[in-house]
């Protein structure tokens, strides 16, 4: 099926260690967005692409990089990984800067 | 700047029981309105939009009417179901700006 694909689904790292979350879509959508979601915060967007080579911050962009490899794939880098990036991260696209968002499933990432 | 509210939750209903998750909005221009739900353990989905004022949403049983005048897109259901226990976000997308969630409500079913 067409959609957003995620991996890896958990992961657990100690603080200090880094890890890329990987994205890809093949709904050949131009834009992608990496969001967190945390209790009672609702989803908040870290960073986006709005079309393959360029990428912007977004709500929460500290501590995270991004690459936006080509048009199917966005990943979200943590060089350093701190407590308080414990979270959900969801990858989405859509097909402008816009209308009709498709997310993954997510990644469970818990730093200890 | 653009804003989503949303009633907070969780909200926990009998099955067959009456659902109304109220949401509010506050934006610069004229938006689409959404609502997406999260089924436990996946991302978010698409349930309904509504992209001009007194358009009318609908999918799965479920309606938002899209209030200009109240600024509002409150989600309703006539007769929930044990199928529709999930996290609601209700948001809002404007042209060339990223699509604004609210801060979601968890919906519980009870049989």
């Amino acid at each position: 099926n067409a959609g957003v694909t995620q991996t890896p689904k958990f992961q657990v790292l100690k603080t200090g260690q880094s890890m890329t979350l990987q994205c890809a879509q093949d709904m050949n959508h131009n834009s992608m967005y990496w969001y967190r979601q945390d209790p009672g915060m609702g989803l908040r967007l870290i960073y986006y692409s709005a079309s393959e080579g360029t990428t912007d911050k977004g709500e929460v962009p500290n501590g995270y990089n991004v690459s936006r490899l080509n048009k199917r794939e966005f990943s979200l880098r943590l060089e350093s990984a701190a407590p308080s990036q414990t979270s959900v991260y969801f990858c989405a696209s859509s097909a402008s800067d816009g209308y009709g968002y498709t997310f993954g499933s997510g990644t469970r990432l818990t730093v200890v | 700047g653009n804003s989503v509210t949303q009633m907070e939750g969780p909200v926990t209903l009998s099955e067959e029981a009456f659902l109304t998750i109220n949401c509010t909005y506050t934006a610069t221009g004229y938006p689409s309105l959404f609502w997406y739900v999260q089924y436990p353990g996946e991302g978010l989905q698409l349930l309904l939009k509504a992209t001009k004022a007194d358009d009318k949403g609908s999918n799965k049983g479920f309606e938002a009417t899209y209030r200009k005048e109240t600024t509002s897109f409150h989600l309703e259901k006539g007769s929930v179901q044990v199928s529709d226990s999930a996290v609601y976000f209700c948001a809002l997308f404007l042209l060339n700006e990223k699509l604004t969630f609210g801060t979601g409500t968890r919906l519980t079913i009870i049989p």
